[in-house]
């Protein structure tokens, strides 16, 4: 079975932080993906990456940065947490773009 | 602008009963899948079914896609308790880098 894996499950940040969200595949995915889940918003794309080094924006990039330095790993990195960046965030992973993605169990950032 | 619009956005049925849920979307297709959100958990994917596909079946899961009216239903049959979730289901559309396009997704409860 496909297992994706994030840091935490829960996390509480002040305002400022610099905040770092890792995700690990084990299935030698090439693509990976972070999404940011609200209320009445739904699942929106962050970033995604297909390859190692390589990213690409997604809807909503903007205060934020990622980092994919090997296969398996893509973190998400908030440079300065702010408070509208409380969210549920979401890792997946997809063999191939089109395929169907397997996600994480999510990670329920608080910035205050 | 979120291009899977789901139907209805709330259900609530007794344990036994079939619960049938819609998505509409507004451009041509690659594949269109369906995933299942426990509260507060990641998203598992149920099943993906492609453009040239009219219907596919998983378990007790039936998907019906109608290109002509750019329309998807998600049939759950004889619904079970387990079976409360949320559904969404999530659009690949050609010339979108293989992104999945979110609906905002239909709150299935099953009452025992």
């Amino acid at each position: 079975d496909v297992k994706v894996t994030q840091s935490s499950r829960y996390l509480v940040k002040r305002t400022g932080e610099k905040v770092f969200l890792e995700c690990v595949q084990d299935m030698d995915h090439e693509n990976m993906f972070w999404y940011r889940q609200d209320p009445g918003l739904g699942l929106r794309l962050i970033y995604f990456s297909y390859d190692v080094k390589m990213k690409e924006k997604g809807d909503i990039p903007e205060g934020y940065s990622v980092s994919r330095e090997k296969k398996e790993r893509f973190s998400l990195i908030l440079e300065s947490a702010s408070t509208n960046q409380t969210s549920m965030y979401l890792c997946a992973s997809s063999f191939q773009l089109v395929h169907e993605q397997y996600f994480g169990p999510g990670t329920r950032l608080t910035v205050t | 602008s979120q291009q899977g619009e789901e139907d209805p956005q709330a259900l609530s049925i007794q344990e036994g009963e079939n619960a049938t849920m819609n998505c509409s979307y507004k451009t041509s297709i690659n594949n269109l899948q369906w995933y299942r959100q426990n509260s507060g958990r990641g998203l598992v994917h149920l099943i993906l079914i492609r453009s040239n596909e009219r219907e596919k079946h998983s378990g007790r899961l039936r998907v019906t896609l109608d290109t002509s009216k750019k329309s998807s239903s998600l049939l759950i049959t004889a619904s079970r308790a387990a079976d409360t979730a949320s559904y969404f289901c999530a659009t690949v559309f050609y010339n979108q880098g293989g992104k999945l396009i979110f609906g905002q997704g239909t709150e299935l409860s099953v009452k025992p």
